[in-house]
């Protein structure tokens, strides 16, 4: 029984690099969410992710950040040009259904240098 | 502006204690509210949710209250261990209206519970 599966778990990126986090949803979740956590603080909804489609990305920062959730494989997080502002956990969670819980993957921490 | 407001923010309880973590919210339109745990280096798992048409669920040593005309919610753990030490987030969502709408968590600023043995 896989849970929600991100990888990796820590990225060093410098700064201007680009980083891709990626996310696979546990099976027969078809419901992808993205949070960020900052140190000492709740999450912060980014984007939320059907299969092949972008439903709500109000979270995300409209420059420099991409999100996709392909029809096969992973759903992946992109951050172009990375600034010192980036670090941070990164969190997927997947549900079965828009009204399901969301179930958490362990993030993946990011740190710009 | 914090839409889901925790606290306290950090809480010391000796083993056995009871320990109590409040969360209030100001969105008329959130209708489900679940509590998190979560350990150093882990993600968020699920512990107990809620929706607005009871005042009270329990789970195990886990029980949240529900107050809906003062738009508050605790979290109550009972018999606290010291595996319970952990950060607590409480959290809520809206239905979804229309098209892009959907149950993105808002989150309380999370609990730091320490309990002692």
């Amino acid at each position: 029984n896989a849970g929600v599966m991100q990888n990796p778990r820590h990225l060093v990126r410098r700064r201007g690099q680009e980083a891709r986090l990626r996310c696979s949803p546990m099976k027969g979740h078809s419901h992808v969410y993205w949070y960020r956590q900052l140190p000492e603080e709740g999450l912060k909804f980014m984007v939320y992710l059907q299969k092949e489609n972008i439903i709500d990305e109000s979270g995300m920062p409209k420059e420099r950040f991409s999100a996709e959730f392909p029809k096969e494989g992973p759903s992946i997080l992109r951050i172009q040009q990375v600034v010192r502002g980036d670090s941070a956990a990164y969190f997927c969670a997947s549900s079965q259904g828009i009204n399901q819980p969301q179930h958490f993957g362990d993030g993946t921490r990011l740190s710009i240098l | 502006q914090q839409q889901v407001k925790q606290s306290p923010q950090s809480l010391i309880v000796q083993k056995g204690g009871i320990s109590i973590i409040n969360c209030a919210y100001e969105n008329t339109a959130f209708d489900y509210f679940p509590w998190y745990q979560q350990f150093p280096g882990k993600g968020p798992a699920l512990l107990i949710a809620i929706r607005p048409d009871v005042s009270e669920k329990k789970e195990g040593r886990f029980t949240i209250s529900f107050n809906k005309s003062a738009k508050q919610f605790s979290l109550h753990i009972m018999d606290s261990q010291p595996g319970d030490s952990a950060t607590y987030f409480c959290a809520a969502s809206a239905r979804p209206r229309g098209a892009g709408n959907n149950r993105k968590l808002i989150w309380g600023l999370g609990t730091s519970l320490a309990v002692n043995p």
